[in-house]
């Protein structure tokens, strides 16, 4: 089955820089990758997704990278804020899998002003 | 506002107890899900259902049980054969098979 490994598992970065964040996965018929966002005592919210047929999407300060080949995906958070403060995860599925997301374990992100 | 209720936030269970976990969604989803959530790990599978009346094991099910009688409502029950329940719960639906999960809030369950 699918496997996804997410690095770091936490990131420190200073308000204003950038924050990137990388997973891999294994199941080379993966072909939709979400990225959710987690606050504390709150459930994930989807904040930006990615299919396999385009190798880049960007949603305002968000960005989200594909390579096929290498099976890895990542999310890029340009400018932080504090309010970015939270628990990302990747997920990757299958259109022919039903509900089977493999989500990768999260990385802590603290944006210090 | 659409979306996805769980309830209760908080909920604790004695030995040998069954406890359940609601979801409520007024999304018009078809598919309806629940993970759990442990400290430092991913979201894991418990159940899935695509559609009324019928649901699916997912990677984690001994010790759970799920009925879908109504399309907005997909309860939990955690079964005592569930030999360590403490967990964040995390209900999820989805218009489509296979994207855009919405979550609920979240029931933290914990062991008296």
């Amino acid at each position: 089955g699918e496997n996804v490994e997410q690095h770091p598992s936490t990131l420190s970065v200073q308000e204003g820089d950038s924050a990137v964040i990388k997973c891999t996965y294994s199941d080379s018929a993966s072909n939709y990758f979400p990225w959710y966002k987690q606050e504390l005592g709150k459930g994930p919210q989807l904040i930006i997704d990615i299919r396999s047929n385009v190798g880049e999407k960007k949603d305002q300060r968000i960005a989200v990278t594909l390579n096929k080949t290498a099976k890895h995906f990542s999310l890029h958070i340009t400018e932080t804020q504090p309010e970015d403060s939270a628990v990302y995860f990747c997920a990757a599925s299958r259109t022919d899998s039903w509900g089977k997301f493999q989500f990768g374990a999260g990385t802590q992100v603290v944006v210090t002003p | 506002d659409g979306g996805i209720t769980q309830s209760p936030k908080y909920l604790f269970r004695k030995e040998g107890q069954n406890v359940t976990l609601s979801c409520e969604q007024n999304l018009n989803h078809d598919a309806m899900y629940w993970y759990r959530q442990d400290p430092g790990q991913g979201l894991r599978l418990i159940y899935y259902s695509q559609i009324v009346n019928d649901f699916q094991k997912g990677d984690i099910a001994e010790g759970y049980s799920v009925s879908r009688e109504k399309k907005e409502s997909f309860p939990l029950t955690v079964t005592s054969a569930q030999k360590n329940p403490t967990a964040f719960y995390l209900c999820a639906s989805s218009l489509n098979s296979w994207e855009k999960l919405f979550f609920g809030s979240g029931t933290q369950l914990s062991v008296l």
